[in-house]
Formats: C-alpha cells, sequence, structure tokens
C-alpha cells in the first residue's frame, strides 16, 4: 500500500496569513495527488486535483504543486472559512487509495 | 447539480448487516464509477470501496475485504454497501463519492453525500 504522510498535523494561523501543508508519498505517484478540505461536521469537499489542478469553484488563494513523492498544499490569505482540516489522497491507480492523516488550521 | 443522498446506516450488533445505499441524481449516473468513504469518529478519512460505472468491476479496501461489497443499480441512480459480519471498528460516518472519470475511473472524489452514521455496538 501506498502510505501518504501530512505535516503538520495541525497549525495555528490568523486570517491573511499563508500557509503551506505537506505531503508525502511512501513511493512515486507523479502528479496523481489530490486534496481536500473538510469542515466541521461536513462531507470532504474536493480543492485540488492532479497535484496542481484547481477544482472548479475554488477560490484561487488555494494552490498546490509537486510531483513524484512530495507535494504541498498552499493558501495565500486565509480567510475565515479556509480554517478546516485537510487532507491529500493519492489516486495512483494503484489500491487501496490512500489518504495523508489531515491537517488541522485553526485559529 | 450533482445530488448525493445516503441512507440506510443506523446501529447494528457486532456480527450484524446493514445495507447502505447512495442515490444520485444532477448527472448522467452511468457513465462515472463510484465510492464509499468512511470516517470514523473524530479520525480520518478511509476509501473502502469503488465500482465501476457499468458495475463490471469493484475493488474493496482489505479492512472490509469479504464482508462488505458495492454493488450499483443503473436503473434506479443508486449504489449500494452491502455490509455483514460487523465490527465495532466499522463504526464511521460513511460517505459517497462519485468519481469524475466518464467509462473509465480517475479514482478522486468529486463531489460527496452527507454521509449515513453507521453504530457498531453491543
Amino acid at each position: 500500500d501506498i502510505q501518504m504522510t501530512q505535516s503538520p498535523s495541525s497549525l495555528s494561523a490568523s486570517a491573511g496569513d499563508s500557509v503551506t501543508i505537506t505531503c508525502r508519498a511512501s513511493q512515486s505517484i507523479s502528479h496523481y495527488l489530490n486534496w481536500y478540505q473538510q469542515q466541521p461536521g461536513k462531507a470532504p469537499k474536493l480543492l485540488i486535483f492532479g497535484a496542481s489542478n484547481l477544482h472548479r469553484g475554488v477560490p484561487s488563494r488555494f494552490s498546490g504543486s509537486g510531483s513524484g513523492t512530495d507535494f504541498t498544499l498552499t493558501i495565500s490569505g486565509l480567510q475565515p472559512e479556509d480554517f478546516a482540516t485537510y487532507y491529500c489522497q493519492q489516486s495512483f491507480f494503484n489500491f487501496p487509495l490512500t489518504f495523508g492523516g489531515g491537517t488541522k488550521v485553526q485559529i | 447539480q450533482v445530488h448525493l443522498v445516503e441512507s440506510g446506516g443506523g446501529v447494528a450488533q457486532p456480527g450484524g448487516s446493514l445495507r447502505l445505499s447512495c442515490e444520485a441524481s444532477g448527472f448522467t449516473f452511468n457513465k462515472n464509477a463510484m465510492h464509499w468513504v468512511r470516517q470514523a469518529p473524530g479520525k480520518g478519512l478511509e476509501w473502502v470501496a469503488v465500482i465501476s460505472y457499468d458495475g463490471t468491476k469493484k475493488h474493496t479496501a482489505d479492512s472490509v475485504k469479504g464482508r462488505f461489497s458495492i454493488s450499483r443499480d443503473n436503473s434506479q441512480n443508486t449504489i449500494y454497501l452491502q455490509m455483514d459480519s460487523l465490527r465495532p471498528e466499522d463504526t464511521a460516518v460513511y460517505y459517497c463519492a462519485r468519481d469524475p472519470g466518464n467509462y473509465d475511473w480517475l479514482l478522486n472524489f468529486e463531489s460527496w453525500g452527507q454521509g449515513t452514521l453507521v453504530s457498531v455496538s453491543s
């Protein structure tokens, strides 16, 4: 199985800050990496697919980069609604599909 | 607009069974693979199963293999998760999710339902 490791597991920030979350795969997954946002009590939402492609309707302050084993999600200019938990997920046509452990962005 | 509604959750005893349903609307259902993803209370996300657009290909996580099975009825725009031999560690919110690939899977989760809670306890 491909293991996905996110860091940090939580971070504190203020509105307007820029934050970066890292996700590392246990083997190369090319660009097959997706990011999700989950607000408390709600279903996750797709933010970024294919490492760097913004899902429709997602604000441009979200960006993703990376390939191979190392990936990052950056939020530039945190908004109040961005305080949530973020998950990476690999889709390298290899079952099982796996998620990182999550990063909680809090005030 | 894609709309996914899960149902069938509830309380079950260890060793018992439940069948979850996910009814879809707002898109051409028979073009897309569909997934089940679960989240134990206070924990992260765990992929459970996928079924291809036509139901001919299926994969399940090792943690549920041999106990859970995924199926679909394209005439009813619905997927199912039959859950047998339930264990306390299966307690979770179960989400269905749409795969964005057309007639193939891309293996990410473009749209999600609101989830249904399964509790396994004696």
